[in-house]
């Protein structure tokens, strides 16, 4: 399977506790972007990386989330003393240009 | 003020009608897309547009830069389709999303 991947697919989480979500994206993309998508809404953006470097991160991004790329291939966002808040779809898009995104099939966090 | 908006915002349509779901921006964009995404949660690319028309399948997309709105038409729909498709703008780096429009195609 070629396309982006995202592990896990759902989490269960209590409040307070730290979660992990990983992103594989496609081998040759250069790029990839986190987004968060609640109920109703479409996906807003949260943080991007061009190969290691993180280039932009959203508002949305608070001190209790952290993203990291760390050899440019698959990424990690991590979320701390999460909050029921935070319930939402995690989704995961890498791109090899700056045009055309492909999606991963998002992780699925309650915190109940 | 939402960037994107989409309308409708919820669609039902009997199998073989034809679909239009529209998006207007405010933004000056490079780009613009259509996503679709199924209850599962997958978004999959539809179009990327920046001028003119694109067509696959039974799928239409349009885009007029002077008045900044967008079209998707469904051709003879099927209840497959029933799935929210979402419209997003890029400018600058950035990706702007619409709320999506949710499609209910019934048999």
């Amino acid at each position: 399977d070629t396309g982006v991947s995202q592990d896990p697919r759902h989490k269960i989480t209590k409040r307070g506790q730290n979660v992990t979500f990983r992103c594989d994206p496609i081998s040759e993309h250069n790029r990839l972007y986190w987004y968060r998508q609640t109920l109703g809404q479409g996906p807003e953006f949260l943080t991007y990386f061009q190969n290691e470097a993180q280039l932009e991160k959203s508002r949305l991004l608070s001190d209790r989330f952290s993203a990291e790329r760390p050899k440019g291939s698959f990424s990690t966002l991590e979320i701390q003393r999460t909050e029921q808040g935070d319930s939402a779809m995690y989704l995961c898009a890498s791109s090899l240009t700056a045009h055309e995104q492909y999606f991963g099939p998002g992780t699925r966090l309650t915190v109940t | 003020k939402n960037e994107v908006e989409q309308s409708p915002q919820n669609l039902t349509a009997q199998e073989g009608e034809f679909i239009t779901i529209n998006c207007s921006y405010s933004v000056g964009i490079s780009a613009l897309h259509w996503l679709q995404q199924h209850p599962g949660g997958g978004i999959v690319s539809l179009f990327m547009l920046s001028s003119g028309k694109k067509k696959h399948g039974r799928l239409i997309a349009t885009i007029n830069i002077q008045e900044k709105h967008s079209s998707l038409h469904i051709t003879a729909s099927h209840p497959r389709d029933s799935a929210v498709y979402i419209c997003a703008v890029r400018f600058d780096d950035k990706i702007i999303f619409g709320k999506g429009t949710r499609l209910h195609i019934l048999p």
